[in-house]
């Protein structure tokens, strides 16, 4: 079935430093792709989506790019900042007419020290 | 405009028990779908709800249940409760086309003694 790997935290970064957090998948079809965050205590925000491939999602910085060659969708971000602490999830799942359910990776908790 | 508000958001209970969680979706949404998030893990999908039937689940045993009500609540129902059933329970909602995404609520942290 369809699968996530993300990249295994935790990941500790000094304020203003490049982010990069690894996501693979495996799926049938066309899947959509998502990275989800979620703060401490609270339930999961979408950070950024893209539905096909080439598709780079954005948003507050942060920058992933849908690649079907190497069935990847990284997340980056420039200059992480101590409110980016959170654990953030790489998500898919079966994008228009496909299934609905989505399918998440085991997270990665980010930790920025000022 | 309120979110996905899900209730009660702690609650523990014993072995063998039997719970019902709650979830109110987004306004102007039609679909439901719960989540349960173990410890250190992500999310893994239970069912899914749309127009008070059950469209899709995953590998779940059929002591979860859940239901729709007309104005697109919904419950999810946990009976003979196994303390492998300590989680976050997610409920997100979202439209049938999913063109406005997936809204998710804080959850409800469930713990069996």
């Amino acid at each position: 079935g369809d699968s996530v790997t993300q990249m295994e935290g935790p990941v500790t970064l000094s304020e203003e430093a490049f982010l990069t957090i690894n996501c693979t998948y495996t799926a049938t079809g066309y899947p959509s792709l998502f990275w989800y965050v979620q703060y401490p205590g609270e339930g999961l925000q979408l950070l950024l989506k893209a539905t096909k491939a080439d598709d780079k999602g954005s948003n507050k910085g942060f920058e992933a790019t849908y690649r079907k060659e190497t069935t990847s969708f990284h997340l980056e971000k420039g200059s992480v900042q101590v409110s980016d602490s959170a654990v953030y999830f790489c998500a898919l799942n079966g994008g228009k007419g496909g299934s609905e359910k989505l399918v998440f990776g085991k997270g990665t908790k980010l930790t920025v020290n000022p | 405009d309120a979110g996905v508000t899900q209730s009660p958001t702690h609650l523990i209970k014993t072995r063998g028990q039997q719970v019902t969680l709650r979830c109110s979706p987004k306004s102007g949404h039609d679909t439901v779908s719960w989540y349960q998030q173990a410890l250190g893990q992500g999310p893994q999908f239970i069912f899914q709800y749309y127009e008070e039937e059950e469209r899709q689940r995953g590998n779940f045993p059929d002591r979860f249940s859940g239901h729709q009500f007309p104005n697109y609540s919904s419950e999810l129902n946990v009976n003979a409760l196994l303390l492998g059933d300590s989680a976050l329970y997610l409920c997100a909602s979202s439209l049938i086309d999913r063109e406005d995404g997936y809204t998710f609520g804080s959850g409800t942290r469930l713990t069996v003694v």
